[in-house]
């Protein structure tokens, strides 16, 4: 069973561009988070999908990030436009379905950098 | 609102020794508290998971960590730290099944030969 798969693993833009950063869960889950870890401080959460549907978005930090999930597979996050204090690691994480399967599997994370 | 603490964010073992790092965690309902490790450029691998049932937990490569409510502690330890052990933890806590984690700071370890 593949696991959680990140897109692209760094990138690298100029303050003001626009990144888009891809997610890819475990096949049939139905949850998927994003989390991103700026300058060495926490992990923070960011947001969580239900299938298609946001079920919460209270980490989101501003309006200059916009997370979708069409069809309820893959998601996508995207920053525009970019400022420097959003360089950091953004991590995905997919959950099963079941109400009782409560652990969140990790992908390997895509390190933004604005410069 | 919930929080965790991890107390030092470097750690130094000798290859052999004990490993045990420490987290502090508040919450406000009974916590599902879990331990993750990210190796140099790998994602973060589950360690292991308290979700009530038995207070003390046993996860992977020879990690245990337990739970005590009085201290609201969740210490993670392994008797003998090995070179592969060389990682960053981190110790998570949500209020359900499901829910967003809250993560404490992380904890480097490096293994010293």
């Amino acid at each position: 069973e593949a696991g959680v798969t990140q897109f692209p693993s760094h990138s690298v833009i100029e303050k003001g561009q626009t990144v888009t950063l891809r997610c890819d869960p475990i096949s049939g889950h139905d949850n998927l988070y994003w989390y991103r870890r700026v300058m060495g401080k926490e992990i923070k959460f960011l947001l969580h999908f239900v299938k298609e549907s946001k079920q919460d978005e209270s980490g989101m930090p501003n309006n200059r990030f916009l997370a979708e999930r069409t069809g309820g597979t893959y998601s996508t996050l995207k920053v525009q436009p970019a400022e420097l204090e959003d360089s950091g690691v953004y991590f995905c994480a997919s959950r099963g379905v079941r109400a009782s399967t409560d652990t969140q599997y990790f992908g390997p994370g895509t390190r933004l950098t604005v410069l | 609102a919930q929080s965790v603490t991890q107390l030092g964010s470097h750690v130094s073992v000798s290859e052999g020794a004990l490993v045990l790092l420490r987290c502090n965690y508040s919450s406000s309902v009974p916590p599902y508290l879990f331990w993750y490790v990210q190796y140099p450029n790998q994602g973060l691998q589950l360690l292991l998971k308290y979700t009530s049932a038995a207070t003390l937990v046993k996860g992977i490569n020879g990690f245990e960590a337990e739970f005590k409510k009085s201290e609201t502690s969740f210490h993670l330890t392994k008797p003998s730290a090995h070179m592969s052990d060389a990682a960053e933890y981190f110790c998570a806590v949500s209020e359900a099944a499901g829910n967003k984690l809250t993560f404490g700071g992380g904890t480097r370890v490096l293994v010293k030969p």
